[in-house]
């Protein structure tokens, strides 16, 4: 059985702060991606990271793919409320794709 | 595009009645996935269709729970009788060839048995 783990399980910082939240698993991932909740919605993705040591920017957020394919971490530049919100890391496995989901990094930006 | 819509938003329902839940995946998504998250859990898979077959439905927690898609359409997640621990917040997703690029997640149902 895959574990996965996030980490931090909550944030709270101030507004133009930056972070980083961490994903890590016993276990190579085929791919991985990065979604972001919010309340009473359903996750919206992120990015997909496929290649060992890939890293991907999507505006202040960047992504990276750990080397071995067992970590991926997101890094968040000079935060804003709206990046307030669950993150959830999701590594992809199996011919159906489905998701293995982390508990997520709760994120709460204050003004 | 309209993208996956679920309903209904919220059901509260009594122990032992039966629910149905529906999902509009994206018009053309062939690929189409049940999710749930239970209080304090992770998102957990529960079974994914290609058009109307079945794919893989290895994380129905037991057979008080039917899935259908209809003609490859619409789906529906019957929970039959309902037990308290089922209550908790059901995902559809779609996707266009196969999730490994993402897929579009609905809003949900939260599902709550009393």
């Amino acid at each position: 059985t895959q574990l996965l783990e996030q980490s931090p399980q909550f944030l709270s910082i101030q507004e133009g702060e930056n972070l980083t939240v961490y994903c890590n698993s016993s276990s190579v991932f085929s791919s991985l991606q990065w979604y972001r909740q919010e309340p009473g919605e359903g996750p919206v993705l992120l990015v997909t990271v496929v290649t060992g040591g890939e890293v991907k920017k999507l505006k202040r957020l960047t992504f990276q793919f750990g080397d071995a394919r067992k970590d991926s971490s997101l890094h968040i530049t000079a935060a804003q409320p709206g990046d307030t919100g669950l993150y959830l890391c999701a590594p992809v496995g199996g011919s159906n794709y489905k998701l293995t989901f982390g508990k997520g990094t709760l994120l709460t930006v204050n003004p | 595009e309209a993208g996956v819509t679920q309903f209904p938003s919220h059901s509260v329902i009594e122990k032992g009645q039966t629910v149905t839940l529906r999902c509009d995946p994206i018009s053309g998504h062939d690929n189409l996935y049940w999710y749930r998250r239970v209080m304090g859990k992770e998102i957990k898979f529960l079974l994914h269709f290609v058009k109307e077959s079945k794919q893989d439905e290895s994380g129905m927690p037991n057979n008080r729970f039917l899935a259908e898609r209809t003609g490859g359409t619409y789906s529906t997640l019957k929970v039959q009788p309902a037990e308290l621990e089922d209550s908790g917040v059901y995902f559809c997703a779609s996707s266009q060839a196969g999730g490994g690029y993402g897929y579009t997640f609905g809003s949900g149902t939260r599902l709550t048995v009393v």
